[in-house]
């Protein structure tokens, strides 16, 4: 199984940017690389997904390295109610069960 | 409102007493997925359906059930329910195994079992 590896937690002062790091060095080809976020008491949330170029939505941009081993997910304005773990997960289309999440990295806003 | 539903939000029952935790979605996904979140070992994948009536084993499926005789419902059954069982719960489903699409998750079931 594809795994990922995210620092266990990151802070940002509020109204910076973020950037989240993720690495995935036995990425292979079919591999989507998905990020969501886990609010306090809340299920996880979709943010974004990309498979090899850059993505933006109106939340975040994902920016996937060149070898696909890396991608960094990119707040361009940290708010207190970013303040979440955010956790990088790959997703194989040839298996069902390869959508593990790991520990992701828990974000902290300062204000 | 596109939603998964779970039901219900907080449970504490004891061992051995039989359980049953619902899921719901209204967006007409094929894939259905349930996930126990520990303290420290994120999310672990119990049972996962691409379809009605198929259903396959997740990373932790031991003590588990589940069925899926229709697309919107995929209950997560403990015949047995163990301290160990302790955990919180979600649901979450997406249109297919793919990819390409995103998941949608429920809101979580705290179980507590004494």
């Amino acid at each position: 199984d594809a795994k990922t590896t995210q620092p266990n937690s990151m802070e940002s002062n509020e109204e910076e940017p973020v950037h989240l790091p993720c690495n995935h060095s036995t990425i292979s080809g079919t591999d989507y690389i998905h990020w969501y976020r886990q609010l306090p008491s809340q299920g996880p949330e979709y943010v974004i997904h990309g498979l090899t170029s850059n993505v933006n939505n109106r939340m975040a941009s994902l920016a996937i390295a060149e070898d696909r081993k890396s991608s960094t997910l990119i707040l361009h304005r940290a708010t207190l109610r970013d303040a979440a773990v955010y956790y990088c997960i790959l997703w194989n289309n040839n298996a069902g069960n390869m959508l593990t999440f790991g520990g992701g990295t828990r974000l902290m806003v300062k204000p | 409102e596109a939603q998964v539903t779970q039901n219900p939000r907080y449970l504490i029952t004891v061992t051995g007493k039989k359980l049953t935790v619902t899921c719901s979605q209204n967006m007409n996904h094929e894939y259905m997925s349930w996930y126990r979140q520990d303290p420290g070992l994120g999310l672990r994948q119990i049972y996962y359906s691409m379809n009605v009536e198929v259903t396959d084993k997740g990373d932790v499926p031991e003590g588990y059930k589940v069925s899926r005789k229709e697309k919107r419902n995929f209950p997560l059954i403990l015949e047995s329910p163990s301290p160990n069982q302790t955990s919180l719960y979600f649901c979450a489903s997406s249109p297919w195994l793919a990819g390409y699409e995103k998941l949608f998750f429920g809101s979580g079931t705290q179980l507590s079992v004494l």
